[in-house]
């Protein structure tokens, strides 16, 4: 079946802009995760969903990331008045939710670029 | 919060040789992942482990649950050079808890 896609796969922008990036999770997966990977580091976590549980914000960097997952599916991060060292690669994983399993299954990522 | 300790950070190897690496914890995991990731690619998800002293293997890829419950080891067998990438262990700190990943192991496989 389908797995974790994400869009753009690409996406530069300008200091100051805000730019959203969206996630689809792999079908019945209710659960869905955020990370942000800089070049040649680990991942760092950002945003966790559970079905229509208060999402887990506490590796948002500041109060210029937000997500939402609409209907319990697709998922946004919205970055606003995005910098320089916004600039990473930010994945998006799904899992069947922690009461099932641990497994996460990742998406090919967006690659940010800020100018 | 919890850190999960990779080493060795980096390797560099012939094609042909055998690969080991490990994932050490303070604090007793009850599941162990073992992921890859390719150069501009999501990590995919090698290996699970779900009980202590389990010994799992994916083709040339062969990974331990420590008896002790607080390690990990991955081997990979007979390196081929598209086993470059970055390999990174994960698990969940307390019962229902979200994973925690490593740091990851860059390996360099040399033709």
């Amino acid at each position: 079946g389908a797995g974790v896609s994400q869009s753009p796969s690409n996406k530069v922008t300008e200091k100051g802009k805000d730019v959203e990036l969206r996630c689809d999770p792999i079908s019945g997966h209710t659960a869905l995760y955020w990370y942000r990977q800089s070049l040649g580091q680990g991942l760092e976590f950002l945003i966790y969903f559970q079905g229509n549980s208060a999402p887990d914000k506490s590796g948002l960097p500041s109060d210029r990331f937000s997500a939402e997952r609409t209907g319990g599916s697709v998922s946004t991060l919205t970055i606003q008045r995005t910098q320089q060292e916004d600039s990473a690669v930010y994945l998006c994983a799904s899992s069947l939710g922690l009461a099932y399993s641990y497994e996460q299954y990742f998406g090919p990522g967006t690659r940010l670029t800020v100018t | 919060g919890q850190q999960l300790n990779q080493s060795p950070q980096s390797m560099f190897i012939q094609e042909g040789e055998d690969v080991s690496m490990n994932c050490t914890s303070s604090s007793i995991f009850n599941t162990w992942l073992w992921y890859k990731q390719d150069p501009g690619e999501g990590p995919v998800l090698l290996i699970a482990l779900y009980k202590a002293g389990e010994l799992t293997s994916n083709g040339r890829l062969t990974a331990q649950f420590g008896i002790t419950r607080k390690d990990s080891f991955l081997n990979i067998s007979a390196s081929i050079p598209s086993d470059v990438g970055i390999y990174f262990c994960a698990g969940p700190p307390a019962r229902g808890s979200r994973l925690t990943f490593g740091e990851g192991t860059q390996l360099t496989v040399n033709p």
